[in-house]
This record gives C-alpha cells, structure tokens and sequence, in this order.
C-alpha cells in the first residue's frame, strides 16, 4: 500500500524567506502526486501535481515542486514566502486512480512579520 | 459551475442521532469521492463512486456509514447512529474519469461535531 511521511509538523518562516516542505512517499510504480493546502476550517486547493515528464512542476502561489524517484519525495518549494501563505500543506499520492488519494499528515506553515 | 458545493457546513448532534450530508460535484465530473479529515491528520479515504456505482470502500466505513449516488449526479453520506468518535470534517471531492489526466476537486467539507 502507498502511503505518505511528511516529517515536518510545523514550520516557521519569515516573511520574504524561501521556504521547502518535505513529502516522501512509498509506492512501487510511478506515483501521481499532489501538494494541496488548506486555510483554517476550509477545503483543500490543489497547489500543484505530477503525473509525468518534467519533474519540476510549477503550481500556483509561486509554488514549485521536484519529483526525485531515487529519494522517493515530493518536496515543494517557494522563493519568496508571503504572510498569506500561512496554512496546512499536505502532500498526497495517487496510485492507480489518481484521484484516489492517500495523504501525508500535513505541515502547518506559520508566517511572521 | 462554482466547483464542488457541500451542505451544511457545520452539523451539531447528539450521540446516537442520525445525520445525512450532502454532496454536489463539479458538474461534468463522474466521480465522485468521500474523505474524513480529523484534528491534525490528513484527509483519509472513504469511498469512491464511478457515476452511479460505488467502486469502493474504506475499511474505515463502518456499517453505520452509507453513500449514494442516485442519479450519478450529487451524493449523500449517512452516519447512523452517531459516536462522538465521527467527530470529524467530511470532505467531497470530484474528478474526471482516469485517463483523463485529472485531479481531485475539493469542497469545502461538512465539520460534524457530536456531543
């Protein structure tokens, strides 16, 4: 079965800082994979995904992400953090059915000014 | 289409009382899935359905727990007989079929509190 290690439970940054949270999967095949996040109390906003090719995948936010098979992990990226982006981020794997998912615990971004 | 609208957004009940949540997709999305998110954990898998038909479900959907699907358009998710262990947010998402390249669209969820 595939599943999801999000090491970090919470991060700190400040505002204007790079940021990088790690996700590490375990899947046989080639996974699908998702970072998604999550405001307070709300649904989930696809960030960005891998399916195939490019391994560097851009999203939305000025989020990126690199797919590396050899470390098995997901980890996202942003240059330049803004005070909105404080939120929960999950990583997630689909594997067979993309849409069938399994997620990471999260990692609960905090923003200072 | 504004995405995938569920109700109601939050849901108060007492111990032992029936509840019924509702779910409408995207409206050309033919799958449809259900997942609960409790404190501090990701979002876990419940079931799935392909237009009409249920293709699969968690082993976390207890005999309590029903989904339909009717018509293949919205979806109910019915929690009988309720335990302060469903506490939880129950959240809807939908997508195109496989193949298609696609991904999961995500509600808003239902927050269910029982007391």
């Amino acid at each position: 079965a595939q599943s999801v290690t999000q090491p970090d439970i919470h991060i700190t940054v400040s505002e204007g800082a790079s940021l990088e949270l790690r996700c590490n999967y375990s899947y046989g095949a080639t996974p699908y994979l998702f970072w998604y996040v999550q405001s307070p109390g709300q649904g989930l906003q696809l960030l960005l995904k891998y399916f195939s090719g490019d391994t560097l995948v851009q999203g939305i936010k000025g989020f990126e992400a690199e797919f590396k098979r050899s470390q098995s992990s997901f980890n996202l990226r942003k240059p330049s953090v803004h005070w909105s982006d404080a939120a929960e981020y999950f990583c997630a794997v689909g594997a067979g059915t993309a849409s069938k998912l399994t997620f990471g615990t999260g990692t609960r971004l905090q923003v200072t000014l | 289409d504004t995405g995938v609208s569920q109700n109601p957004r939050h849901k108060i009940t007492k111990r032992g009382q029936n509840v019924t949540f509702r779910c409408d997709p995207i409206s050309e999305h033919n799958r449809l899935y259900w997942y609960r998110q409790t404190l501090g954990q990701g979002p876990e898998f419940l079931t799935y359905f392909q237009n009409e038909a249920q293709l699969e479900k968690s082993r976390l959907l207890s005999d309590r727990f029903s989904a339909e699907r009717p018509k293949g358009s919205f979806s109910t998710l019915e929690i009988q007989r309720t335990e302060q262990g469903d506490s939880a947010m129950y959240l809807c998402a939908s997508s195109l079929a496989e193949g298609a390249g696609t991904e999961a669209f995500f509600g808003q969820g239902t927050r269910l509190t029982v007391v």
